[in-house]
């Protein structure tokens, strides 16, 4: 399994707080992504990173920001959290245009 | 964009085979992936198709036809484990992907 964790892996917090996920690789690759996955929407696409300090925006990124300052950490960020961003996260990395492996989730509830 | 369609739900008997089928229209084409998810887990890879015809791999082979803009995922001699959702995904132009919704395959003894 590729290396790749999450934290934290579940968290509760209140609308207006921010919150920031954290993805964490050890296999050096150099393509890191975060989505989110609700019901009867599948996974979506918020950011994605390139390279160190390179990141762009996916479909659903209004809300989030992203930080790569090292090639292993690949931080998500909800400056103001809301319902609507209740879901579970997941981090995937890839090295090529193959296939991407993605971390164990992190699911999040704001009330 | 992207538009990718694969049906909701699907039920198959242990020990029997079931094709889970996808249908896409992008601006581009890179790439066809299919994943397994099992419930409360991270979708784990199972299949990458980028030319036309058929990948197989054990029990699972998938096929692409670009003109139509087709895939199909085949899982063979069916096993309860096989209980999951199978979740399509097409790569543009970079190297995101845009994902289906999924088909939740129950398999029943």
């Amino acid at each position: 399994d590729a290396g790749i964790t999450q934290s934290p892996r579940h968290k509760v917090t209140e609308t207006g707080t921010p919150v920031t996920l954290r993805c964490h690789q050890t296999e050096n690759h150099r393509y890191m992504y975060w989505y989110r996955q609700d019901p009867g929407h599948g996974l979506r696409l918020i950011h994605y990173s390139y390279g160190v300090k390179d990141t762009d925006k996916g479909e659903v990124s209004d809300g989030y920001s992203v930080s790569r300052s090292k090639t292993e950490d690949f931080l998500l960020t909800l400056e103001s959290a809301t319902s609507s961003q209740t879901s579970v996260y997941f981090c995937a990395i890839s090295e090529s245009a193959n296939e991407q492996f993605f971390g164990p989730g992190t699911r999040l509830t704001v009330l | 964009g992207q538009n990718i369609d694969q049906p909701t739900e699907m039920t198959a008997t242990e020990g029997a085979i079931v094709q889970i089928n996808c249908t896409y229209q992008t601006s581009g084409f890179n790439g066809l992936f299919w994943y397994q998810q099992h419930a409360g887990e991270a979708p784990t890879f199972l299949s990458y198709n980028v030319l036309d015809g058929l990948e197989e791999k054990g029990r699972f082979s998938s096929f692409l036809s670009r003109s139509k803009g087709y895939s199909y995922l085949l899982l063979k001699e069916l096993q309860m484990k096989d209980s999951a959702s199978y979740l399509c995904a097409v790569r543009d132009q970079g190297y995101a992907l845009n994902f289906g919704k999924g088909t939740s395959l129950l398999v029943t003894p």
